[in-house]
């Protein structure tokens, strides 16, 4: 299996435009996270999913912000509109929800300008 | 979810071996002690997980006392490639949220 794969790996975009991450996670996972890394702020889970459906989305830090995962092998992370304060790292992780361990991609670094 | 105490740094030497402390005095019944791995630039990486007493894989051990208010992560004979951040995790683990705090920054010098 490839792990988690995250698209893109970087995105610049201006302030108030709608930005998309991506994550495909390794297959027959059935738990999904998104998370945010800053150097302030450290790890933030924004919200976790359990067979594609939200179970806590608490961390997720405004109505900018939402999350889907239509499937099991598919999820996004939306902010409209950005702002300079979202630039950071997401990370998106995927577990079996009997397993141990979670698996991480390598990240989106985001750059709101 | 139980709140976890780490050091913010150490520092070490090559060969040495390091043990990082993580305190958890509110660790439910149902908690399990799970640590990460993180390099600069990557998603943090499962070292190891215990419940009680002592784990051990190819990577470190887990040191776990009775009352499992603290756990140890021990890294026997670190290199210059162990310098990284390292996490100390409390909760069921299984299908339930995973949050991170602040982490320890290993040093590692030659």
């Amino acid at each position: 299996d490839a792990g988690v794969i995250q698209s893109p790996r970087h995105e610049v975009t201006e302030m108030g435009q709608e930005v998309t991450l991506r994550c495909k996670p390794i297959s027959g996972h059935n738990s999904l996270f998104w998370y945010r890394q800053t150097m302030m702020r450290g790890l933030e889970l924004l919200i976790y999913f359990n067979n594609n459906v939200p179970i806590d989305d608490s961390g997720m830090p405004e109505d900018r912000f939402s999350a889907k995962m239509p499937n099991a092998s598919f999820s996004t992370l939306k902010i409209q509109p950005s702002e300079p304060r979202d630039s950071a790292v997401y990370f998106c992780a995927s577990s079996m929800i009997e397993g141990t361990e979670a698996f991480f991609g390598q990240g989106t670094r985001l750059t709101v300008v | 979810l139980a709140k976890t105490t780490q050091p913010i740094s150490m520092d070490s030497y090559e060969g040495q071996e390091v043990n990082i402390t993580c305190s958890h005095n509110n660790i439910a019944t149902n908690d399990y002690i799970t640590w990460y791995q993180q390099f600069p630039s990557q998603g943090p990486r499962f070292i190891i997980q215990g419940y009680k007493t002592k784990v051990t894989n190819e990577v470190a051990s887990l040191f776990i006392p009775a009352d499992r208010k603290s756990s140890t992560l021990s890294l026997p004979r670190v290199s210059l490639s162990d310098t990284a951040v390292y996490y100390c995790l409390v909760g069921e683990g299984y299908g339930n949220k995973l949050v991170f705090g602040a982490g320890t920054i290993l040093r590692v010098k030659s």
